[in-house]
């Protein structure tokens, strides 16, 4: 499967923007998506084709992808985004995902 | 609201098969792509398998390719995941999902089913 690389954890302040990345080969050529997964549930699709939000997803929440890294940023964040992420790739037809990003706000 | 309701998972002993299913509604099932994902405890995310629309194409991880079968009955609103030759890898909470697009991102997940793989 295709392979991507995030980091474990980020910190962040309430108000203040976080930033989560995610790498792989020319991960900018193909479309990105992010998942949000708080403990005990499902996961939430929170972007998706690089940019977009799905219905329901707050607009701080934005994505970026070029080169080999897409970015997924939430700006003003709140004590409710405390959670793990996850990007996640299509490539030849195998999905790949990140090892997930623990997102504490603190 | 869509909604898909995964069931079939359990204990099984190495070597054991299990076949998990995953009911969809609420949506056109037959329109999209579905997906089984996998989460071991306290792990993350892996993709397990994927079907298109008509059941036409299947695509699996390295990990479960010739042990895991995927497939889908439209009239049914059903899809399913066929696992064999069971590992104690293969433990983890099964997921399926929705594409929001072709080859995009998952727009909606169920609540998953645990296997379990133990002697």
């Amino acid at each position: 499967s295709y392979e991507l690389t995030q980091p474990p954890s980020e910190s962040v302040s309430p108000g203040q923007t976080a930033t989560i990345t995610c790498s792989g080969d020319k991960l900018g050529d193909k479309f990105a998506s992010w998942y949000q997964q708080k403990p005990g549930q499902s996961p939430v699709l929170v972007i998706y084709q690089d940019t977009k939000r799905p219905a329901g997803i707050p607009e701080r929440f934005s994505g970026s992808n070029s080169g080999n890294t897409a970015t997924l940023t939430i700006s003003g964040t709140q004590a409710a985004d405390e959670a793990d992420y996850y990007c996640q790739a299509w490539d030849s037809s195998t999905a790949g995902f990140g090892g997930g990003t623990k997102l504490t706000v603190l | 609201d869509v909604h898909l309701l995964e069931s079939g998972g359990g204990l099984v002993q190495p070597g054991g098969s299990l076949r998990l299913s995953c009911a969809a509604s609420r949506f056109s099932f037959s329109s999209y792509t579905m997906t089984w994902v996998r989460q071991a405890p306290g792990k993350g995310l892996q993709w397990v398998s994927t079907i298109t629309s008509g059941g036409d194409s299947t695509y699996y991880a390295d990990s479960v390719k010739g042990r895991f079968s995927i497939s889908r009955d439209n009239s049914k609103d059903t899809l399913y995941l066929l696992m064999n030759d069971l590992r104690a890898e293969d433990t983890a909470v099964y997921y399926c999902a929705k594409e929001v697009l072709l080859w995009s991102g998952f727009d909606y997940w169920g609540q998953g089913t645990l296997v379990t793989v133990s002697s």
